[in-house]
């Protein structure tokens, strides 16, 4: 049973390019969260996704960042018009649920994407 | 103020330690209390959670909330040079989305 899969693990972008992280749950998980670990700091929410619909963005920066979780293929994270800032890891993670009353609903975490803007 | 606050240190202590791993935290709806283990790139992978307050206790590994301190805490007994990693510390509120809300941190190392 693989495990929660991103692509690229590492992503390069000049300043004004546009960076595309992908994210494929594990199988049967319906449920997908992105994170962003900067550097020295701990992980940050972003957003969280199920099939076709956003159901939290609290987290995401309110310009230049969409996600996206369509029917079929994996979940998307794009930011447009990359800044030196948006250097970090984004880790994504899967879970199965929606947690009911004393549910812990475990995320499971992918190995992160690591982008570097130049 | 962070809603978890978490010591980034860096730890280091000698194989067999016992080793304590602390973080506090603001949001009283917090029910559920996690720590993850990360090591040097690569995603964290939960260790241990906890549902409100009390003990719970894996192998070598004693994870402890006091919500009346909003206090949580992570014990690891004989520690081994494998130990060595970022300890994270995460708490979620018990409904809906569950989104973990981290702090910082913590790099321990486990000198042979």
């Amino acid at each position: 049973n693989a495990g929660v899969m991103q692509n690229p693990r590492h992503l390069v972008r000049r300043r004004g390019q546009e960076a595309r992280l992908r994210c494929s749950p594990m199988k049967g998980h319906s449920h997908v969260y992105w994170y962003r670990q900067l550097p020295e700091e701990g992980l940050k929410f972003m957003v969280y996704l199920q099939k076709e619909n956003i159901i939290d963005e609290s987290g995401m920066p309110k310009e230049r960042f969409s996600a996206e979780f369509p029917k079929e293929g994996p979940s998307i994270l794009r930011i447009q018009q990359v800044v030196r800032g948006d250097s970090a890891a984004y880790f994504c993670a899967s879970s199965p649920r929606l947690a009911g009353a004393r549910s812990y609903n475990e995320q499971f975490f992918g190995p992160g994407t690591r982008l570097t803007v130049l | 103020q962070k809603e978890v606050e978490q010591d980034p240190g860096p730890l280091s202590v000698p194989e067999g330690a016992i080793v304590s791993l602390n973080c506090t935290y603001s949001n009283s709806a917090f029910q559920y209390f996690m720590w993850y283990r990360q090591y040097s790139r690569k995603g964290p992978e939960l260790l241990m959670y906890t549902y409100s307050s009390g003990n719970k206790e894996d192998g070598r590994f004693t994870a402890q909330v006091d919500k009346s301190s909003k206090y949580i805490s992570l014990f690891i007994r004989d520690s081994q040079p494998s130990d060595s990693a970022t300890y994270l510390c995460a708490s979620s509120i018990i409904q809906g989305a569950q989104k973990l809300v981290f702090g910082q941190g913590t790099r321990l190392t486990i000198n042979p």
